[in-house]
Protein backbone atom coordinates (compact mmCIF):
# COMPACT_ATOMS: atom_id res chain seq x y z
CA UNK A 1 0.00 0.00 0.00
CA UNK A 2 0.62 3.80 -0.29
CA UNK A 3 3.19 4.75 2.34
CA UNK A 4 2.65 7.92 4.94
CA UNK A 5 5.12 9.51 7.03
CA UNK A 6 4.54 11.80 9.80
CA UNK A 7 6.94 13.92 11.93
CA UNK A 8 7.74 13.98 14.70
CA UNK A 9 6.47 10.63 15.64
CA UNK A 10 6.12 12.07 19.72
CA UNK A 11 6.82 15.54 21.16
CA UNK A 12 6.39 17.15 24.68
CA UNK A 13 6.03 20.65 25.11
CA UNK A 14 5.49 23.78 27.48
CA UNK A 15 1.98 25.23 27.72
CA UNK A 16 1.72 27.99 25.76
CA UNK A 17 4.08 26.61 23.25
CA UNK A 18 3.19 25.98 19.28
CA UNK A 19 4.12 22.88 17.85
CA UNK A 20 4.21 21.80 14.56
CA UNK A 21 3.34 18.09 13.00
CA UNK A 22 4.51 17.25 9.24
CA UNK A 23 2.61 14.38 6.80
CA UNK A 24 4.36 13.43 3.99
CA UNK A 25 2.75 11.19 1.26
CA UNK A 26 6.39 9.42 0.35
CA UNK A 27 5.33 7.70 -2.90
CA UNK A 28 2.23 9.40 -4.21
CA UNK A 29 0.78 12.98 -4.42
CA UNK A 30 -2.27 13.65 -2.64
CA UNK A 31 -4.66 16.48 -3.14
CA UNK A 32 -6.27 15.24 -0.39
CA UNK A 33 -5.20 15.02 3.05
CA UNK A 34 -7.05 14.11 6.57
CA UNK A 35 -6.21 15.34 10.52
CA UNK A 36 -7.51 13.23 12.99
CA UNK A 37 -7.26 13.20 16.49
CA UNK A 38 -7.93 10.10 18.47
CA UNK A 39 -8.19 9.88 22.52
CA UNK A 40 -6.72 6.91 23.95
CA UNK A 41 -9.37 3.70 23.56
CA UNK A 42 -11.82 5.98 21.32
CA UNK A 43 -12.01 6.45 17.58
CA UNK A 44 -10.37 8.56 14.94
CA UNK A 45 -12.10 12.30 15.14
CA UNK A 46 -11.92 13.95 11.85
CA UNK A 47 -10.74 17.64 12.94
CA UNK A 48 -10.25 18.93 9.17
CA UNK A 49 -9.75 18.34 5.30
CA UNK A 50 -6.23 19.59 3.89
CA UNK A 51 -6.84 20.30 0.40
CA UNK A 52 -3.25 21.12 -2.04
CA UNK A 53 -3.26 25.29 -2.67
CA UNK A 54 -6.47 25.70 -0.75
CA UNK A 55 -7.81 26.41 2.82
CA UNK A 56 -8.18 23.56 4.81
CA UNK A 57 -12.28 22.90 5.80
CA UNK A 58 -12.77 21.92 9.72
CA UNK A 59 -15.46 19.94 10.63
CA UNK A 60 -17.76 21.23 13.49
CA UNK A 61 -16.13 22.24 17.06
CA UNK A 62 -12.67 22.08 16.12
CA UNK A 63 -11.17 26.11 16.29
CA UNK A 64 -9.51 27.14 12.69
CA UNK A 65 -6.91 29.94 14.99
CA UNK A 66 -6.48 27.09 17.23
CA UNK A 67 -4.93 24.09 14.58
CA UNK A 68 -3.33 25.78 11.77
CA UNK A 69 -3.17 23.18 8.50
CA UNK A 70 -1.14 24.32 5.56
CA UNK A 71 -1.23 22.15 2.45
CA UNK A 72 1.81 23.71 0.37
CA UNK A 73 2.53 20.89 -2.07
CA UNK A 74 0.80 17.39 -3.12
CA UNK A 75 3.25 15.58 -0.24
CA UNK A 76 3.00 17.77 2.32
CA UNK A 77 0.69 18.91 4.60
CA UNK A 78 1.22 20.55 8.42
CA UNK A 79 -0.51 21.02 11.35
CA UNK A 80 0.46 23.68 13.75
CA UNK A 81 -1.41 23.41 17.03
CA UNK A 82 -1.34 26.84 18.55
CA UNK A 83 -0.49 28.24 22.17
CA UNK A 84 -1.00 24.14 23.02
CA UNK A 85 -2.21 23.46 26.25
CA UNK A 86 -2.69 20.44 28.56
CA UNK A 87 -6.08 19.45 27.26
CA UNK A 88 -4.37 19.29 23.47
CA UNK A 89 -2.27 16.56 24.74
CA UNK A 90 -3.52 13.45 21.90
CA UNK A 91 -2.30 11.41 19.84
CA UNK A 92 -3.17 12.95 15.93
CA UNK A 93 -3.19 11.34 12.81
CA UNK A 94 -2.67 12.11 9.51
CA UNK A 95 -4.19 10.23 6.19
CA UNK A 96 -3.82 10.82 2.45
CA UNK A 97 -5.89 9.82 -0.28
CA UNK A 98 -5.08 7.90 -3.41
CA UNK A 99 -6.38 5.98 -6.28
CA UNK A 100 -7.27 2.15 -5.43
CA UNK A 101 -6.88 -0.62 -8.46
CA UNK A 102 -10.18 -0.62 -8.66
CA UNK A 103 -10.25 2.79 -9.38
CA UNK A 104 -11.73 4.22 -5.79
CA UNK A 105 -10.21 6.08 -3.55
CA UNK A 106 -8.22 4.56 -1.08
CA UNK A 107 -6.52 6.45 2.64
CA UNK A 108 -4.07 5.60 3.91
CA UNK A 109 -2.73 6.66 7.33
CA UNK A 110 0.26 8.02 9.01
CA UNK A 111 1.97 6.63 12.12
CA UNK A 112 0.56 9.22 13.89
CA UNK A 113 2.19 12.10 16.45
CA UNK A 114 1.45 11.50 20.24
CA UNK A 115 1.70 15.46 21.77
CA UNK A 116 1.90 15.51 25.56
CA UNK A 117 1.73 19.35 26.83
CA UNK A 118 3.45 20.23 29.89
CA UNK B 1 -28.35 6.98 17.15
CA UNK B 2 -24.48 6.85 15.63
CA UNK B 3 -24.23 6.35 11.88
CA UNK B 4 -21.49 3.29 12.57
CA UNK B 5 -21.76 1.36 15.09
CA UNK B 6 -19.15 -1.00 16.45
CA UNK B 7 -19.12 -3.36 19.91
CA UNK B 8 -16.07 -2.16 21.41
CA UNK B 9 -14.86 -5.29 23.36
CA UNK B 10 -12.01 -6.11 24.46
CA UNK B 11 -12.94 -9.42 22.40
CA UNK B 12 -10.15 -12.88 23.88
CA UNK B 13 -10.17 -15.38 21.94
CA UNK B 14 -7.71 -18.26 22.04
CA UNK B 15 -4.90 -19.05 19.36
CA UNK B 16 -6.02 -20.64 15.91
CA UNK B 17 -9.78 -19.23 16.83
CA UNK B 18 -12.02 -17.86 13.81
CA UNK B 19 -12.89 -14.32 15.15
CA UNK B 20 -15.70 -12.10 13.85
CA UNK B 21 -16.05 -8.38 13.78
CA UNK B 22 -19.23 -6.59 13.18
CA UNK B 23 -20.57 -3.19 12.25
CA UNK B 24 -23.99 -1.76 11.74
CA UNK B 25 -24.79 1.33 10.06
CA UNK B 26 -27.79 3.73 9.87
CA UNK B 27 -27.10 5.82 6.33
CA UNK B 28 -27.77 3.80 3.06
CA UNK B 29 -25.43 6.38 1.45
CA UNK B 30 -22.59 4.76 2.06
CA UNK B 31 -21.08 2.69 -0.63
CA UNK B 32 -17.72 1.54 0.26
CA UNK B 33 -17.04 -0.15 3.34
CA UNK B 34 -13.50 -0.87 4.63
CA UNK B 35 -11.88 -2.68 7.92
CA UNK B 36 -8.41 -1.02 9.74
CA UNK B 37 -6.16 -2.37 11.43
CA UNK B 38 -4.57 -0.21 14.59
CA UNK B 39 -1.97 -1.21 16.62
CA UNK B 40 -1.31 0.44 20.43
CA UNK B 41 0.26 3.80 19.54
CA UNK B 42 0.35 3.32 15.77
CA UNK B 43 -1.62 4.71 12.84
CA UNK B 44 -4.85 2.75 11.30
CA UNK B 45 -3.32 0.11 8.76
CA UNK B 46 -5.99 -0.76 5.51
CA UNK B 47 -6.94 -3.92 5.92
CA UNK B 48 -9.48 -4.66 3.38
CA UNK B 49 -11.77 -2.66 1.17
CA UNK B 50 -14.96 -3.25 -0.51
CA UNK B 51 -17.73 -1.95 -2.44
CA UNK B 52 -20.45 -4.63 -2.97
CA UNK B 53 -22.23 -6.63 -1.12
CA UNK B 54 -20.76 -9.99 -0.84
CA UNK B 55 -17.58 -11.93 0.60
CA UNK B 56 -13.86 -10.67 -0.17
CA UNK B 57 -11.04 -12.40 0.67
CA UNK B 58 -7.75 -11.96 1.39
CA UNK B 59 -5.46 -14.65 2.92
CA UNK B 60 -6.70 -15.21 6.42
CA UNK B 61 -9.14 -12.38 6.39
CA UNK B 62 -13.00 -12.30 4.84
CA UNK B 63 -14.68 -8.79 4.65
CA UNK B 64 -18.42 -9.48 4.11
CA UNK B 65 -21.17 -7.17 3.12
CA UNK B 66 -25.00 -7.08 3.77
CA UNK B 67 -25.98 -3.41 2.15
CA UNK B 68 -29.85 -4.81 2.55
CA UNK B 69 -29.14 -4.94 6.18
CA UNK B 70 -26.67 -2.56 6.69
CA UNK B 71 -23.93 -4.90 8.08
CA UNK B 72 -20.55 -5.72 7.43
CA UNK B 73 -18.29 -8.49 9.59
CA UNK B 74 -14.58 -9.49 8.86
CA UNK B 75 -13.51 -12.69 9.73
CA UNK B 76 -10.01 -13.88 11.14
CA UNK B 77 -9.12 -17.39 10.56
CA UNK B 78 -6.40 -19.41 12.61
CA UNK B 79 -6.19 -16.55 14.36
CA UNK B 80 -2.62 -15.35 15.69
CA UNK B 81 -1.41 -13.90 19.25
CA UNK B 82 -0.05 -11.19 16.29
CA UNK B 83 -3.27 -10.23 15.24
CA UNK B 84 -4.07 -8.52 18.79
CA UNK B 85 -4.87 -5.04 18.05
CA UNK B 86 -7.94 -3.01 17.52
CA UNK B 87 -9.75 -3.06 14.42
CA UNK B 88 -12.03 -0.14 13.21
CA UNK B 89 -14.51 -0.38 10.54
CA UNK B 90 -14.98 3.07 8.60
CA UNK B 91 -16.79 3.41 5.96
CA UNK B 92 -17.40 6.38 2.76
CA UNK B 93 -20.33 7.75 0.75
CA UNK B 94 -20.42 7.40 -3.19
CA UNK B 95 -18.60 9.99 -4.49
CA UNK B 96 -17.20 11.35 -1.14
CA UNK B 97 -13.64 10.99 0.85
CA UNK B 98 -14.71 11.51 4.62
CA UNK B 99 -14.26 8.53 6.43
CA UNK B 100 -16.78 7.41 8.66
CA UNK B 101 -15.41 5.03 11.73
CA UNK B 102 -16.88 2.82 14.10
CA UNK B 103 -15.66 2.67 17.99
CA UNK B 104 -13.24 -0.07 17.27
CA UNK B 105 -13.27 -3.25 18.71
CA UNK B 106 -10.05 -4.13 20.75
CA UNK B 107 -8.95 -7.99 20.26
CA UNK B 108 -6.53 -10.48 22.14
CA UNK B 109 -5.42 -13.49 20.75
CA UNK B 110 -4.24 -15.79 23.81
CA UNK B 111 -1.42 -18.20 23.47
Amino acid sequence: GAVVSQHPSRVICKSGTSVKIECRSLDFQATTMFWYRQFPKKSLMLMATSNEGSKATYEQGVEKDKFLINHASLTLSTLTVTSAHPEDSSFYICSAITMGLAGNNEQFFGPGTRLTVL
Amino acid sequence: QKEVEQDPGPLSVPEGAIVSLNCTYSNSAFQYFMWYRQYSRKGPELLMYTYSSGNKEDGRFTAQVDKSSKYISLFIRDSQPSDSATYLCAMVTGGGNKLTFGTGTQLKVEL
